[in-house]
C-alpha cells in the first residue's frame, strides 16, 4: 500500500506564484524525498530530508518534515512554466538494513501546472 | 555521466504475450530498482538487486513477473503472460552503492518504458 499521500492532487498557478504541496505518511521513516517527473519521463530527485532534519533548502525548494504529525510539505517559490511536472513524495522503509540500498514507498503525487 | 538507459520506450502487446524490459544502470551503481508505475499513481516497487542478488521482491507478481541481473549490471524484467491490468510505466533506477554509516542514496531513475496491453 502506498505510505504517502500529497495533497492537493492537482494544483494550477500563474508564473510568479508560489507553490506548496503536502505529504502525509503513516509509519515511522528515516529520511523523505521529493522527486519531480515531467510528463512521459523518468523521475528526477529534487531533495531529502533526514527524520532529525526539520527543514531544508535547495535554491527556490523549500522541504519541512513534522515527524510529530508525519508530515512534509514541499514549497517552491517564484514558480516558472518549467515546473509544470508532477510531484511525489518518497519515504524509505524502516529500518534501513545495513549494506542495503533505501526501498522508497512513494505518495500519488501533486500534478502541478503553471501557467504563463 | 550517462543516465539509466531503459529499453524499448515505448510496448504494445495483446494479452497472454510475453514482453521483456532492458535497464542499463549508471556505471559503478550497486543497486537497481524496477518500479511499475501506474496511470495516476506513484512508483511501485517490484524488485531490488544488490549487485546480483535480489533484495526484495515481495510486491513481484512471480506467477507472470521475473527479473534477473545475472552479472550484476544490466537487468532484465519479463512479465509472461501479461494481463490488461499490467498496462503501466516500467521505470528502472539504480543507486551507488548503500552503507547505513553513510546514509541514505539518492535514487537515479530511466525515463521508463511503456507498456499497453491490449
Amino acid at each position: 500500500s502506498q505510505q504517502g499521500e500529497e495533497d492537493p492532487q492537482a494544483l494550477s498557478i500563474q508564473e510568479g506564484e508560489n507553490a506548496t504541496m503536502n505529504c502525509s505518511y503513516k509509519t515511522s521513516i528515516n529520511n523523505l524525498q521529493w522527486y519531480r517527473q515531467n510528463s512521459g519521463r523518468g523521475l528526477v530527485h529534487l531533495i531529502l530530508i533526514r527524520s532529525n532534519e526539520r527543514e531544508k533548502h535547495s535554491g527556490r525548494l523549500r522541504v519541512t518534515l513534522d515527524t510529530s504529525k508525519k508530515s512534509s510539505s514541499l514549497l517552491i517559490t517564484a514558480s516558472r512554466a518549467a515546473d509544470t511536472a508532477s510531484y511525489f513524495c518518497a519515504t524509505d522503509a524502516p529500518p534501513m538494513i545495513y549494506n542495503q540500498g533505501g526501498k522508497l514507498i512513494f505518495g500519488q503525487g501533486t500534478e502541478l501546472s503553471v501557467k504563463p | 555521466e550517462a543516465g539509466v538507459a531503459q529499453s524499448p520506450r515505448y510496448k504494445i502487446i495483446e494479452k497472454r504475450q510475453s514482453v521483456a524490459f532492458w535497464c542499463n544502470p549508471i556505471s559503478g551503481h550497486a543497486t537497481l530498482y524496477w518500479y511499475q508505475q501506474i496511470l495516476g499513481q506513484g512508483p511501485k516497487l517490484l524488485i531490488q538487486f544488490q549487485n546480483n542478488g535480489v533484495v526484495d521482491d515481495s510486491q513481484l507478481p512471480k506467477d507472470r513477473f521475473s527479473a534477473e541481473r545475472l552479472k550484476g549490471v544490466d537487468s532484465t524484467l519479463k512479465i509472461q503472460p501479461a494481463k490488461l491490468e499490467d498496462s503501466a510505466v516500467y521505470l528502472c533506477a539504480s543507486s551507488l552503492s548503500p552503507l547505513r554509516d553513510r546514509g541514505p542514496d539518492t535514487q537515479y531513475f530511466g525515463p521508463g518504458t511503456r507498456l499497453t496491453v491490449l
